[in-house]
């Protein structure tokens, strides 16, 4: 089975610029989560998508936004890049919305603004 | 917020058991204590979690202390593939995952 999937891998974008991520959960998984991941750091919570509605969100200002698909896909986007932005974009994703059996995560999207 | 601390770094021999403390002295009485653990240049991997009592699975167990203010993630035997590092989280009452610095796991051969 395929687990939770990224893509793409690596970004490299000019300040200014918007940038979108995409994430496909587990099959049968409802839930997806996104994160931040700056080096050296633990993981941020940016939002939580569950059935489609947003469900949580994080500290993070309105130039990131999201949204999950009917098949439960999700994206992230971010507009009007900042040096800052750049990390690591982790998703994750549950079976539920509370994923206190765990979540799963992909490997992630190493983003660089340059 | 509750926050969870976390030693910097261990380091452990092969073969032998590692315990990983974890102090969450702030946490509410519904919070969950979940463990991660991330690889080099992987995404987070789901350990282990807990609420009130001792959990045991396949990869490790967890001891959460009577009074909830500290936990300790136990590898029965490391191995050099445990390399990692390991995440205290809490789940707060929105049932999101709170993240501190993490304890990055030294194991030598």
């Amino acid at each position: 089975d395929a687990g939770v999937t990224q893509s793409p891998t690596h970004l490299i974008k000019t300040r200014g610029q918007h940038v979108t991520l995409r994430c496909s959960p587990i099959s049968g998984h409802k839930s997806v989560s996104w994160y931040q991941q700056v080096l050296g750091q633990g993981p941020q919570f940016i939002f939580q998508y569950y059935e489609k509605e947003e469900r949580g969100r994080g500290n993070f200002p309105d130039r990131f936004s999201a949204r999950q698909f009917p098949n439960y896909s999700s994206e992230l986007n971010v507009n009007a890049l900042l040096l800052g932005d750049s990390a690591l974009y982790l998703c994750a994703s549950s079976l539920a919305l509370r994923g206190l059996d765990g979540y799963t995560f992909g490997s992630g999207t190493r983003l660089t603004v340059v | 917020d509750a926050k969870t601390t976390q030693p910097n770094s261990m380091e452990s021999n092969e073969e032998e058991p590692v315990h990983l403390p974890c102090n969450h002295s702030t946490i509410s009485g519904t919070d969950y204590i979940h463990w991660y653990r991330q690889l080099p240049s992987q995404g987070p991997e789901y350990v282990i979690h807990g609420l009130t009592s001792n959990v045991n699975n396949r990869m490790a167990s967890l001891a959460i202390a009577e009074d909830r203010k500290s936990s300790t993630l136990i590898l029965h035997r490391a191995t050099l593939r445990d390399a990692a590092v390991y995440y205290c989280i809490h789940m707060d009452s929105n049932y999101q995952l709170i993240w501190g610095a993490g304890t990055k796991l030294i194991i030598k051969p």
